[in-house]
């Protein structure tokens, strides 16, 4: 298996423009976490999925942030509008069985909204 | 919530020294604390965890040690090297409501020097 696997792995947007961000993660993972890793706060859980559901979303900064999980092998997360303090990596990262594993990061997306 | 403090957020040792990362947490309900490791530009990857049903664990040069009645867990790396450089993040897993959902420190950029 490749690991879990993010594109873009850089984007670069202009504010106000809607930013969508895909996982695919690691086949046979039945948990799908989003994160946000800045300086200043560290990594921050967004959401997470089990079996395609969403289970937590109350890490989503705003309603301009959304999520889904069409089916077990791919997840987006959307931004729109986007705004500068957007700008951040975004981490996708899946694990098997339990919150309590071993979670699986991909490499990031690093987005930049100007 | 949970919330995890981690200390120091800076760390720089001789090639050869010992380091040592400290972490607290709050909700005495939490049973799960991993720590990961992230180079410069990659993804961030688990370098050993521990449940709260052992006190201690190693591997290697990495060892974890809890105590859960004052509610801290440290990370003990040995030895160290200049590739031991990174940034080391622990977690803790959240209250009920949130999933068991990990909470990370901010994380501890470690520098091993010749």
């Amino acid at each position: 298996d490749a690991g879990v696997i993010q594109s873009p792995r850089h984007e670069v947007t202009e504010m106000g423009q809607e930013v969508t961000l895909r996982c695919k993660p690691i086949s046979g993972h039945d948990y799908l976490f989003w994160y946000r890793q800045t300086m200043m706060r560290g990594l921050e859980l967004l959401i997470y999925f089990n079996n395609n559901v969403p289970i937590d979303d109350s890490g989503m900064p705003e309603d301009r942030f959304s999520a889904k999980m069409p089916n077990a092998s791919f997840s987006t997360l959307k931004i729109q509008p986007s705004e500068p303090r957007d700008s951040a990596v975004y981490f996708c990262a899946s694990s098997y069985g339990s919150m309590n594993t071993e979670a699986f990061f991909g490499q990031g997306t690093r987005l930049t909204v100007v | 919530g949970e919330n995890v403090e981690q200390h120091p957020s800076t760390l720089s040792v001789q090639e050869g020294d010992s380091a040592v990362i400290k972490c607290t947490y709050s909700d005495s309900a939490s049973n799960y604390f991993p720590w990961y490791k992230q180079e410069l530009g990659k993804r961030p990857q688990l370098i050993i965890d521990i449940r709260s049903n052992v006190g201690e664990k190693k591997d290697q040069r990495i060892a974890v040690t809890l105590n859960k009645t004052a509610k801290h867990f440290s990370l003990h790396i040995t030895e160290t090297q200049p590739e031991d450089s990174a940034v080391y993040f622990c977690a803790a897993n959240g209250p009920i409501d949130s999933g068991y959902a990990l909470n990370f420190g901010k994380g501890t950029s470690l520098l091993v020097t010749p």
